[in-house]
């Protein structure tokens, strides 16, 4: 099946820093991923939609300047966290779609658990 | 606007018993049903699909869904509970009408916690 891989799985930054999770699918091409943020015992919460050569759309509430996206390639989109503090600590989950609208399937990253101290 | 509802915070069961975890949906047309796997600390495992056919599809590791068109709903169920299956499960649905928002974005629920006790 498709896989989609994450990196780091794992990262502990101090406040004020900024952090780059990278999205990969590996095995497909993926002209749109998703980025994800879940908090302990909660839901998935759509952050944006990253269309590779295009700017990312986001939801409501979610700050672009803040979330960096960008879908340089087919198979990579990479979610910078800039001047990153303790409430962005999260675990944070890509997926790429696989297919065409609206009947793609979407197959997700292992995800990234960021800690700020 | 989609929605999914997951009525259960928890379900326990006892290993060996048939589980149901239970999912209804909403949608302005037609639904592409998902149902996912969640263990600790890692991203989310496909399990099953439904887009259109036989209401009943099977899935991964023994797994299967009902989906009921006049109750919208879509059950995930499994004949014999194991240990193992012991996670969270997602379900999600994307309306295939075009709302206009453009993506036919991927709507979950919050999530079931299933506990199979030995």
């Amino acid at each position: 099946g498709a896989v989609v891989s994450q990196h780091p799985s794992r990262v502990i930054c101090k406040s004020g820093t900024s952090v780059k999770i990278e999205c990969r699918s590996l095995d497909f091409q993926a002209t749109t991923m998703f980025w994800y943020r879940q908090f302990p015992k909660k839901s998935l919460m759509l952050m944006a939609t990253s269309n590779e050569g295009s700017k990312a759309t986001y939801e409501q509430g979610v700050e672009k300047d803040k979330f960096l996206i960008n879908h340089a390639s087919l198979t990579l989109s990479t979610l910078t966290v800039t001047s990153a503090h303790p409430e962005d600590s999260s675990f944070y989950i890509c997926s790429a779609a696989l297919g065409a609208s609206p009947n793609y399937e979407q197959f997700f990253g292992p995800g990234t658990r960021l800690t700020v101290l | 606007a989609q929605s999914v509802a997951q009525p259960e915070d928890q379900v326990n069961v006892a290993e060996g018993n048939p589980l149901t975890v239970k999912c209804t949906y909403s949608v302005s047309g037609n639904p592409y049903l998902f149902w996912y796997v969640q263990y600790p600390n890692r991203g989310l495992q496909f399990l099953l699909k439904y887009i259109t056919g036989d209401n009943l599809v099977k899935g991964s590791y023994g797994f299967e869904a009902e989906f009921n068109k006049s109750q919208t709903s879509f059950h995930l169920k499994k004949p014999s509970a194991l240990v193992s299956d012991s996670a969270l499960y997602f379900c999600a649905v994307r309306d295939l009408q075009d709302s206009g928002a453009g993506s036919y974005q991927l709507t979950f629920g919050k999530g079931t916690k299933l506990s199979v006790i030995p």
